[in-house]
């Protein structure tokens, strides 16, 4: 059973308007979620990463909002750009459990068109 | 830099055959993962290890297992292969919990 659900496996958009990549969770236990960034026969590189304890966090064109209520995150990329095109892999952790597993959900592929 | 490095980029083997990955960081990093990415499924979790000679399985163990002898070196061995276990595999390692896990390179394994 999934506890990190990618639902949208791809997206598509033009370079420099905002791309904006969703991840929901079943899990009440998760206290730490990341985004990371996957290139063809790459591993994944992390990207960008949230609390619990806060709403939103920024690092230059990225930007990760967690709605604990709806147990919802979203990763908003602006601009976009044709190098952002890679799956885009959404990952939480759980206070209390085994040290610093992180459960992934199955990715979304972005594409950014010129 | 942390960095994981996986003893091979790409291999192939036959069916039946054992199969080592090796995995190595350099960062003292308590943890250490085995995952397998197929189309579709993300990332699935096979082992794990939170010290040395201590492993946990994942989502997916069966025909896998895995040896943490020194705490930078976690390998992953497939019992004898299938085709069924053409993949890619990732190598990770972290620090304790709320951390990122940092990644190798992959090792895009087929069976023939």
């Amino acid at each position: 059973d999934q506890q990190v659900k990618q639902n949208s496996p791809s997206l598509s958009v033009q370079e420099g308007r905002i791309s904006i990549l969703n991840c929901d969770y079943t899990n009440s236990m998760f206290d730490y979620f990341l985004w990371y960034k996957k290139y063809p026969a790459e591993g994944p590189t992390f990207l960008i990463s949230i609390s619990s304890i806060k709403d939103k966090n920024e690092d230059g064109r990225f930007t990760v909002f967690l709605n604990k209520s709806a147990k919802h995150l979203s990763l908003h990329i602006v601009p976009s750009q044709p190098g952002d095109s890679a799956v885009y892999f959404c990952a939480a952790s759980a206070k209390g459990s085994t040290l610093g597993r992180l459960y992934f959900g199955r990715g979304t592929q972005l594409t950014v068109w010129p | 830099d942390v960095k994981v490095t996986q003893s091979s980029r790409y291999l192939v083997k036959r069916t039946g055959e054992k199969v080592f990955l090796e995995c190595v960081q350099d960062m003292d990093h308590e943890n250490m993962f085995w995952y397998r990415q197929d189309p579709g499924l993300g990332l699935r979790l096979i082992y794990f290890s939170y010290d040395v000679k201590m492993k946990e399985k994942g989502d997916i163990p069966e025909g896998y297992s895995v040896s943490r002898e020194k705490k930078e070196r976690f390998s992953l061995i497939l019992e004898s292969a299938s085709t069924n276990q053409t993949s890619m595999y990732l190598c990770a390692s972290s620090l304790i919990h709320n951390t990122e896990a940092f990644f190798g390179q992959g090792t895009r394994l087929t069976v023939v």
